[in-house]
């Protein structure tokens, strides 16, 4: 399963409100998981059931979308969240991953 | 939880990489272990996984050079793959994939090269 992310890259300010979509090349119900990424550190787990927020993670990101079209948003942009972000299907494997979407300033 | 890999950074091509991930905090009979890697600069690519009953799912992408191993008396997973190649060059995890068991090491450059 192939999945595609855009934009693949978009420059925002703090307090901004940013999505960032998802296209999955078959239909994969809501096995839909967001991560993100800094530079030199391991992804990390925002979003995982296309809309379940993952514990710890805080409530200005949100995810949503089932099929094959998904969104991640972040309200409110914050310093911390300048990094890339992953869509990742766990519907069947092997697992695959979106080529990333950059947000910087 | 901590997950420490551990291995080469530098192999030959046409050798063969083995990789260790120390997991500690969690026994590795829970939970479905995989292997991802990330080329420099390039997106995510999931190698495969093991669960502790021995079950394992590869990508088939690798053309059957990558095996996965788990050794539960020292709560190690490991990775092999065979016939290097450049393209294999990339900072490789070790990870548990899921909303309850979102674990990751902090990843070891592996770089293909003579």
């Amino acid at each position: 399963i192939q999945m595609t992310q855009s934009p693949s890259s978009l420059s925002a300010s703090e307090r901004d409100r940013v999505t960032i979509t998802c296209r999955a090349s078959h239909n994969i119900n809501n096995y839909l998981n967001w991560y993100q990424q800094k530079p030199g550190r391991a992804p990390k787990l925002l979003i995982y059931a296309a809309s379940s927020l993952q514990s710890g993670v805080p409530s200005r990101f949100s995810g949503s979308g089932s099929g094959t079209h998904f969104s991640l948003s972040i309200d409110s942009l914050q310093p911390e969240d300048f990094a890339t972000y992953y869509c990742q299907q766990s519907s069947s494997t092997p697992f695959t991953f979106g080529g990333g979407t950059k947000v910087d300033i | 939880v901590q997950l420490q890999e551990s291995g080469p950074g530098l192999v030959k091509p046409s050798e063969t990489l083995s990789l260790t991930c120390s997991v500690s905090g969690v026994s590795i009979t829970n939970f479905y272990w995989s292997w991802i890697r990330q080329s420099p600069g390039k997106g995510l690519e999931w190698l495969g996984y093991i669960y502790y009953s021995g079950s394992t799912d590869y990508n088939p992408s690798l053309n059957s050079r990558v095996t996965i191993s788990l050794d539960t008396s020292k709560n190690l997973v490991s990775l092999k793959l065979i016939s290097l190649t450049a393209a294999d060059t990339a900072v490789y995890y070790c990870a548990s994939l899921g909303a309850s068991s979102d674990f990751w090491g902090q990843g070891t450059l592996v770089t293909v090269s003579s």
